[in-house]
């Protein structure tokens, strides 16, 4: 079947605008994450969905960033005001259920370059 | 807090050889998940390997194997018969399973050349 997916492949923005990002997770996938990798870093969690509710979004760096999952399935990821250090690969990840014992599995991410 | 420290940014290897990547941890939790995780230049994160902690067996995904030393907190990833595909940035991760978050290294660049 399908895997994760993101769009859009590549987003570029001026600082100060707002822009969101979607993440497609694999059908049946209840749990969803939001993860932030800058270049030539491992990925950093922002956020993690089971079903519609955030049940941890301790990683997200400040209120700028704001993430939902209306129905449990797709998820956009929000960022207001842009700033240049949100430049970064934005990657989604879902597992089947339990994030503690489930594999995560990786969609190819959103690279944001903000001009 | 966990973290997760891969020592060896570059690491090169010749076609056909084995190569063996570093990954240490840092926890106070008794019971969790390691993952080698393997991205290359199309950014798309493919899993590798995953080990069980609580299982003493070394997990195996064909030319994919791992040495793991709980007691060290040690994970290294073994690559026999490296090929060309296997060109990528690698990264060693860590999941409590009281916890949500994937605890990624700063990843190892491996090259296989012909």
């Amino acid at each position: 079947g399908a895997g994760v997916s993101q769009t859009p492949s590549n987003k570029v923005t001026e600082k100060g605008k707002y822009v969101e990002l979607r993440c497609d997770p694999i059908s049946g996938h209840t749990a969803l994450y939001w993860y932030r990798q800058s270049l030539g870093q491992g990925p950093e969690f922002l956020i993690y969905f089971q079903g519609t509710g955030a049940a941890d979004d301790s990683g997200l760096p400040n209120d700028r960033f704001f993430a939902v999952r209306p129905e449990g399935s797709v998820s956009t990821l929000k960022i207001q005001r842009t700033e240049r250090g949100d430049s970064a690969v934005y990657l989604c990840a879902s597992s089947l259920n339990d994030a503690r014992t489930d594999t995560q599995y990786f969609g190819p991410g959103t690279r944001l370059t903000v001009l | 807090a966990q973290t997760v420290t891969q020592s060896q940014p570059e690491m090169s290897v010749q076609e056909a050889e084995t190569v063996t990547l570093s990954c240490t941890y840092d926890t106070s939790e008794s019971n969790y998940y390691l993952f080698w995780y393997k991205q290359p230049p199309s950014r798309q994160m493919i899993l590798v390997i995953r080990q069980e902690a609580y299982k003493q067996q070394n997990a195996t995904e064909n030319r994919f194997s791992v040495n793991f030393q709980k007691a060290a907190k040690s994970f290294s990833l073994k690559i026999s018969d490296s090929q060309l595909g296997d060109t990528a940035m690698y990264f060693c991760a860590f999941i409590s399973t009281s916890g949500s978050r994937l605890t990624f290294g700063e990843g190892t660049q491996l090259t296989v050349n012909p």
